[in-house]
């Protein structure tokens, strides 16, 4: 069974700070995706990771996959207040289903 | 822009109905999704289908059904709804190239 596992759960951090969200899973695949949730919202799609060692970026937020090692990290510079959100990672394994990972909670204060 | 639509944003059902929850994505998409989603365990699977008329089951199928009788419709069944069925569930939509996923709002279901 693949297993998908972020850390941390749950960040507090203040306003300009670099923080680094970690997303390892168990099993091999190239295929790796990162989504945002805001409160009572649905997901949106923030990072399509598609081979080893991709990396993504979009304003003060960038992804990378490492499949060898099976985790990718969402890095998080100068944070401010608007990245507050829960991030997912997933991974699809194959028929195009995704594993979710239980999301981390971001919380960015002043 | 990929729109995918649910048929409500929340509904409140008793326990025993029968609950329809419908999917509609507007990008000709050949896969769609259903997921639940509840506090501290994220999102899970429920069913999937790749095609019409084609379903998969997800991690967690029991108490739910499917039905893709059109392309861009994909229904999920509860045929005898019950407490531990209330929860958001969020459909999704893919196209057969590797991408992600769409979602739409999402369904919010108390089940009394």
């Amino acid at each position: 069974e693949l297993k998908v596992e972020q850390n941390p759960l749950f960040l507090s951090m203040q306003e300009g700070k670099n923080y680094t969200i970690y997303c390892n899973y168990s099993t091999t695949s190239d295929r790796l995706y990162w989504y945002r949730q805001d409160p009572g919202k649905s997901l949106e799609s923030l990072f399509v990771l598609l081979s080893n060692g991709a990396v993504k970026q979009e304003g003060r937020l960038m992804a990378s996959l490492d499949t060898k090692a099976r985790l990718s990290t969402l890095h998080i510079t100068a944070a401010v207040h608007d990245l507050s959100a829960t991030y997912f990672c997933a991974v699809e394994v194959s028929g195009y289903a995704l594993n979710f990972g239980k999301g981390t909670s971001l919380l960015v204060t002043p | 822009d990929v729109k995918v639509t649910q048929s409500s944003r929340y509904l409140v059902k008793r326990t025993g109905e029968k609950v329809f929850l419908e999917c509609v994505q507007d990008m000709d998409h050949e896969n769609m999704f259903w997921y639940r989603q509840d506090p501290g365990l994220g999102l899970r699977l429920i069913y999937f289908s790749y095609d019409v008329k084609m379903k998969e089951k997800g991690d967690i199928p029991e108490g739910y059904s499917v039905s893709r009788e059109k392309k861009e419709r994909f229904s999920l069944i509860l045929e005898s709804a019950s407490t531990n069925q209330t929860s958001m569930y969020l459909c999704a939509s893919r196209g057969s190239m590797p991408d992600t996923q769409y979602f739409g709002p999402g369904t919010r279901l108390t089940v009394l």
